[in-house]
């Protein structure tokens, strides 16, 4: 049973674009909102993260909405740039455990 | 800083033989997670280990994963006898504190293929 649903499966953006990926939880006992990124061959690192009594969180050209009321968080990418392209994992924390989304795939077109 | 070393890289076996993957976590690091990711899936938390204690296994398949880990520091995942449905690639995880709420370390994986 997956705890934390992510969507879109796949999105493909043109070089400058915005990439947005939008996460979903039920538990609300989640307390931590960490975006993870993939590249094939690698695992995966930490991006940004976020918690509950913060409703948005910028580094650089990533920005996490939160919205604690609707239970959803998002990963915005700002200017995409084809090194980018990758998959990125939303996850949510509780009582010390971490559950992963399904992930998207992202591919920056130049 | 050297990361999270994981092996073998890759790993090709008949269905029914056994297989062992190594972790070698960051140094100082007291916490150590292997995680399952099949294809196309986000990772899947197998078991942790909060250094020689195991904190939570509830979705290890404990009648074939066996995970240990030796002094607090490295750590084996072994599965005897692998089926189909265990080709993924095995993630191992390390993090200076306990949970997932702080950054997690992730290697770069080892590739199970079973035949």
């Amino acid at each position: 049973q997956q705890q934390v649903k992510q969507s879109p499966q796949s999105l493909i953006v043109q070089k400058g674009g915005i990439s947005i990926i939008n996460c979903a939880y039920e538990n609300t006992a989640f307390d931590y909102f960490p975006w993870y990124q993939q590249f094939p061959g690698k695992g995966p690192a930490l991006l940004i993260a976020i918690r509950p009594d913060v409703s948005e969180k910028k580094e650089g050209r990533f920005t996490i909405s939160f919205n604690k009321s609707a239970k959803q968080f998002s990963l915005h990418i700002m200017d995409s740039q084809p090194g980018d392209s990758a998959t990125y994992f939303c996850a949510a924390s509780s009582d010390y455990k971490l559950s992963f989304g399904a992930g998207t795939t992202v591919t920056v077109r130049a | 800083e050297a990361g999270v070393a994981q092996s073998p890289r890759y790993k090709i076996i008949e269905k029914r033989q056994s297989v062992a993957f190594w972790c070698n976590p960051i140094s100082g690091h007291a916490t150590l997670y292997w995680y399952q990711q099949i294809l196309g899936q986000g990772p899947k938390l197998l078991i942790q280990f909060q250094n020689n204690g195991v904190v939570d296994d509830s979705q290890l398949p404990k009648d074939r994963f066996s995970a240990e880990r030796l002094k607090g520091v490295d750590s084996t995942l072994k599965i005897q006898p692998a089926k189909l449905e265990d080709s993924a690639v095995y993630l191992c995880a390390s993090s200076p504190r306990a949970g997932g709420t702080g950054e997690l370390f992730f290697g770069e994986g080892s590739r199970l293929t079973v035949l």
